[in-house]
C-alpha cells in the first residue's frame, strides 16, 4: 500500500536543530522528497534524495534515509523563523505520481 | 528560475457548475500533473499526462474530471458539474527533461470553493 506517516507538530526554539521523521511503506520508491507550504503558499521542493542513498546535506538542510526501516528524515540546522511552516514527505509511487504525508506543522519560537 | 504558474488563484463557484483550472508547467517539460489537498487534509494524487494522453488517474479522478493541454504551453483541469466536496486546492506540478526526471515541481495552487 501507499501510505506515508508524519508527526503533525513539531515546536522549537530559534538557533536550534529541528528533526522531521517521516515512514513510507513503498520499498520500490526511487525518489523521497520533502516540500515546504507556507501559509496560503504551493508547495516548494527543498531536497530530495534517491532512493540508493543514505544521507544528502544541502547547506542547512540534512535528509537522512534508512531504508530497511523506511525510515526518512529532514533536519534543519540553526532554525530560523522562515522555517516556519509545513513540511511535507513524499515518495515516488511507479513513474507517475507523488504520495504524500500529512505534513508536520513547524513552529519556531523566539 | 522557472515556475510553475496557476490561474486564478481563487475560484468561487456554485454546486452543479463547470470550472476550469489553468496551468502553465515549465517550460520543456514533459509530464504534467494534478493534484488536489482538501482543507487539514493530506495532498492527493488526482491525474498524470503525457505525450497527450492521461498515463495514470487516482479514483478520485472520475468522469466529472478531464485533463486537455490545448496548446504547447497551457495544461488544464476541468470539473463538468462541482460538488461541494470538490472544495479543495488543486496543485498542477510538472516535471521531466532534467537530470531526476522525476522531480515534480509544484505551482502556487487554485483555491476552489464549491457553494
Amino acid at each position: 500500500g501507499e501510505d506515508v506517516e508524519q508527526s503533525l507538530f513539531l515546536s522549537v526554539r530559534e538557533g536550534d536543530s529541528s528533526v522531521i521523521n517521516c515512514t513510507y511503506t513503498d520499498s520500490s520508491s526511487t525518489y523521497l522528497y520533502w516540500y515546504k507550504q507556507e501559509p496560503g503558499a504551493g508547495l516548494q521542493l527543498l531536497t530530495y534524495i534517491f532512493s540508493n542513498m543514505d544521507m544528502k546535506q544541502d547547506q542547512r538542510l540534512t535528509v537522512l534515509l534508512n531504508k530497511k526501516d523506511k525510515h526518512l528524515s529532514l533536519r534543519i540546522a540553526d532554525t530560523q523563523t522562515g522555517d516556519s511552516a509545513i513540511y511535507f514527505c513524499a515518495e515516488s509511487i511507479g513513474d507517475y505520481k507523488l504520495s504524500f504525508g500529512a505534513g508536520t506543522t513547524v513552529t519556531v519560537r523566539a | 528560475e522557472p515556475e510553475v504558474t496557476q490561474t486564478p488563484s481563487h475560484q468561487v463557484t456554485q454546486m452543479g457548475q463547470e470550472v476550469i483550472l489553468r496551468c502553465v508547467p515549465i517550460s520543456n517539460h514533459l509530464y504534467f500533473y494534478w493534484y488536489r489537498q482538501i482543507l487539514g487534509q493530506k495532498v492527493e494524487f488526482l491525474v498524470s499526462f503525457y505525450n497527450n494522453e492521461i498515463s495514470e488517474k487516482s479514483e478520485i479522478f472520475d468522469d466529472q474530471f478531464s485533463v486537455e493541454r490545448p496548446d504547447g504551453s497551457n495544461f488544464t483541469l476541468k470539473i463538468r458539474s462541482t460538488k461541494l466536496e470538490d472544495s479543495a486546492m488543486y496543485f498542477c506540478a510538472s516535471s521531466g527533461l532534467e537530470r531526476d526526471q522525476e522531480t515534480q515541481y509544484f505551482g502556487p495552487g487554485t483555491r476552489l470553493l464549491v457553494l
